[in-house]
């Protein structure tokens, strides 16, 4: 079972530029989450998905976009990166029967320069 | 809104010795659930303990054990016989009930570090 998978795990982007943090999970969860951590704080989350075709905005969505076109897979667009946007990134997804069974990516460390 | 303090950035215990993290949160719900996360410097997160606000009996796991303050919304995290192992960053959480989301509201984290 791979659980929560994320690409890559480490990204260098300059300012201005673009990119996606990939996110995919083989659980046939139908909750998925983004969160960011910056240094020496907690998660917040960025966009959450209830299923495939349905996204909202959590606490911190300003510069990111999602889409949840299947359910296996949640990718984070970044548009017109800024160095506020480095940060560590988390996926995670769990089961509506068991929502509190969160299962986390092992995260994607982003640098904007 | 939620929201979960954790007031002790830093913590250090002795191996073999028994150390208390704090977490506060504040809410005006009835049903929501609490967890403890570890984040060693691997960064994966690891849920620890998790309980349910509607029980009344503290949830343990192992060395891990809770003291859970419903009325004075707290939520301390107890290790026994502190391991080298533990040594980690510490979240608490929050998860209302009821809400479509089921989203994880954290707190901001102790660091603890534990001496040989």
């Amino acid at each position: 079972n791979a659980g929560v998978t994320q690409t890559p795990k480490f990204h260098i982007l300059k300012i201005g530029q673009s990119m996606t943090l990939q996110c995919t999970q083989d659980m046939n969860h139908n909750y998925m989450y983004w969160y960011r951590q910056d240094p020496g704080m907690g998660l917040k989350l960025i966009y959450y998905s209830v299923g495939a075709g349905i996204t909202d905005k959590g606490e911190v969505p300003n510069g990111y976009n999602v889409s949840r076109s299947t359910t296996e897979d949640f990718p984070l667009r970044l548009e017109l990166a800024a160095p506020s946007q480095t940060s560590v990134y988390f996926c995670a997804s769990s089961y509506e029967l068991y929502p509190y069974g969160y299962t986390f990516g092992s995260g994607t460390r982003l640098t904007v320069v | 809104a939620q929201t979960v303090t954790q007031s002790q950035p830093e913590m250090s215990v002795q191996e073999a010795e028994t150390v208390t993290l704090s977490c506060t949160y504040d809410t005006s719900e009835n049903n929501y659930y609490l967890f403890w996360y570890k984040q060693p410097p691997s960064r994966q997160m690891i849920l620890v303990i998790r309980q349910e606000a509607y029980k009344q009996q503290n949830a343990t796991e192992n060395r891990f054990s809770v003291n859970f303050q419903k009325a004075a919304k707290s939520f301390s995290l107890k290790i026994s016989d502190s391991q080298l192992g533990d040594t980690a960053m510490y979240f608490c959480a929050f998860m209302k009930l009821g809400d479509s989301s089921y989203k994880l509201i954290f707190g901001s984290g102790t660091r603890l570090l534990v001496r040989p």
